[in-house]
């Protein structure tokens, strides 16, 4: 089975640094996706791992530790439209069919 | 330009009432699924297809039935409506690889509510 833990909500202030935590128990492991929800709207595609280490995208950082299964995304000079839900998703190993599960959320609310 | 395109976006439903949601997507992508969301909740799969004529069941089937007649198409049918099938319905799709990095292009969303 799988179990994905998040923190439901958090809250930072416009310009600043934030970092959500994901924790994941998987019968395996084939990667995690971080998706970015904005209210009312279908979730996006944010970052990928599968090694240990850190991912950079512009503003966006994500990290994996596998032997702790625990990933972060880590977000910078946040803006007033980065309030979101952020969404963590493993993909286990034994599929063939690109399958992921997803945790429940982290709704993020940015303050002036 | 269009991705995954899901109709209808807003749908009421008496209970017992059936109905049909239609996907499409036209980036030929061999994987489709469908999740239902809840109020403050993560995705849930519902069921999930690997190619045209392949389907299997997810995290909560129940109550629901696909079909896969071409690459493009991944309707999802609700044959008798139930409040607890209340909720965001998203389609999604994501290309077929072996290293397994490809993410999932996500539809707009179904919004239904069974009264």
């Amino acid at each position: 089975g799988q179990n994905i833990d998040q923190p439901t909500e958090m809250t930072a202030t416009e310009g600043a640094i934030v970092q959500i935590n994901c924790t994941y128990q998987t019968s395996g492991f084939n990667g995690l996706f971080w998706y970015q929800q904005h209210a009312g709207e279908a979730p996006t595609f944010l970052s990928y791992n599968v090694l240990d280490g850190l991912e950079e995208k512009g503003r966006f950082s994500s990290f994996l530790s596998r032997s702790k299964g625990y990933s972060y995304l880590l977000l910078k000079e946040l803006q007033m439209k980065d309030s979101a839900s952020y969404l963590c998703a493993v993909r286990p190993y034994n599929t063939n069919a690109g399958k992921s599960t997803f945790g429940d959320g982290t709704t993020l609310t940015v303050k002036p | 330009n269009a991705g995954v395109t899901q109709t209808p976006k807003f749908r009421i439903l008496k209970i017992g009432q059936s109905m049909t949601l239609q996907c499409t997507q036209d980036m030929n992508h061999n994987y489709m699924y469908w999740y239902r969301q809840d109020p403050g909740m993560g995705l849930k799969l519902i069921y999930y297809s690997v190619g045209a004529g392949i389907t299997d069941k997810g995290e909560v089937p129940n109550g629901y039935n696909v079909s896969r007649s071409t690459t493009e198409d991944f309707p999802l049918r609700l044959e008798l409506a139930a409040p607890s099938q209340t909720s965001v319905y998203f389609c999604a799709s994501s290309k077929r690889d072996a290293g397994s990095n490809q993410p999932q292009h996500f539809g707009d969303g179904t919004r239904l509510s069974i009264l």
